[in-house]
């Protein structure tokens, strides 16, 4: 079965510190990962995904399939950057289109 | 529309009532679904429908949710007999095609339900 684990709920570092927000996930096929990113009182968009190779906003995510892990990273990161963030994985088979998402985790940075 | 449409924004029932949320995609999206957002527990997939194929229910939690689709567009959640576990952001996304594997996932920005 699918199962995507964020492990932590709560996150806070200061401005220009680096960030790492961790992501793994349980999928015997070959999966393709996501972030997806919720600003206050906005909602919920697609930051950024593994297949894509890219750099949004600062962030970045490889995918290591041997830890099975998809963690989202910053170097230096930005107030502007405090959000929710979920980890979410599609996957092949009947159920093509939809995703499973994290529990989330809030990252707070201070000033 | 230009975006995903969702009303009402909040909504505060007494348990034991019905409710009936309502989510309008982007014009042309052939996939829609439907998410509850609970504090702690993360995004859980409720239903989806493509098209004019049957939909997966798969994630209803019972059988007091429902989801309809009319005519390839507007989705109606109803949830019947409302209980205070069934408060939660009830979200609604869709797609242009499918399967999209959620490149092209538009969410609303949710409905907030409260059982009181």
């Amino acid at each position: 079965a699918q199962r995507v684990t964020q492990p932590e709920k709560l996150l806070s570092v200061f401005k220009g510190a680096p960030v790492e927000l961790k992501c793994n996930y349980s999928y015997s096929g070959s999966p393709e990962l996501f972030w997806y990113v919720q600003y206050s009182r906005q909602r919920l968009q697609l930051l950024l995904r593994h297949i894509s190779r890219e750099s949004i906003k600062g962030f970045t995510a490889d995918l290591n399939k041997g830890e099975t892990s998809f963690h989202l990273k910053k170097p230096f990161a930005q107030e502007e950057d405090s959000a929710m963030y979920y980890c979410a994985l599609s996957s092949r088979g009947s159920t093509l289109g939809r995703l499973y998402f994290g529990r989330g985790t809030q990252l707070t940075v201070w000033p | 529309g230009a975006g995903v449409s969702q009303s009402p924004s909040n909504k505060v029932t007494e348990k034991g009532k019905d409710v009936e949320l309502r989510c309008d995609p982007i014009s042309g999206h052939t996939a829609l679904y439907w998410y509850r957002q609970s504090l702690g527990q993360g995004l859980e997939f409720l239903i989806y429908f493509q098209g004019n194929s049957a939909p997966d229910k798969s994630g209803l939690p019972s059988d007091r949710f429902s989801a309809e689709r009319t005519g390839g567009s507007v989705s109606t959640l109803t949830i019947q007999r409302t209980q205070q576990e069934d408060s939660a952001v009830y979200l609604c996304a869709s797609s242009p095609r499918f399967p999209d594997r959620g490149h092209g996932y538009t969410f609303g920005s949710g409905t907030r339900l409260t059982v009181v």
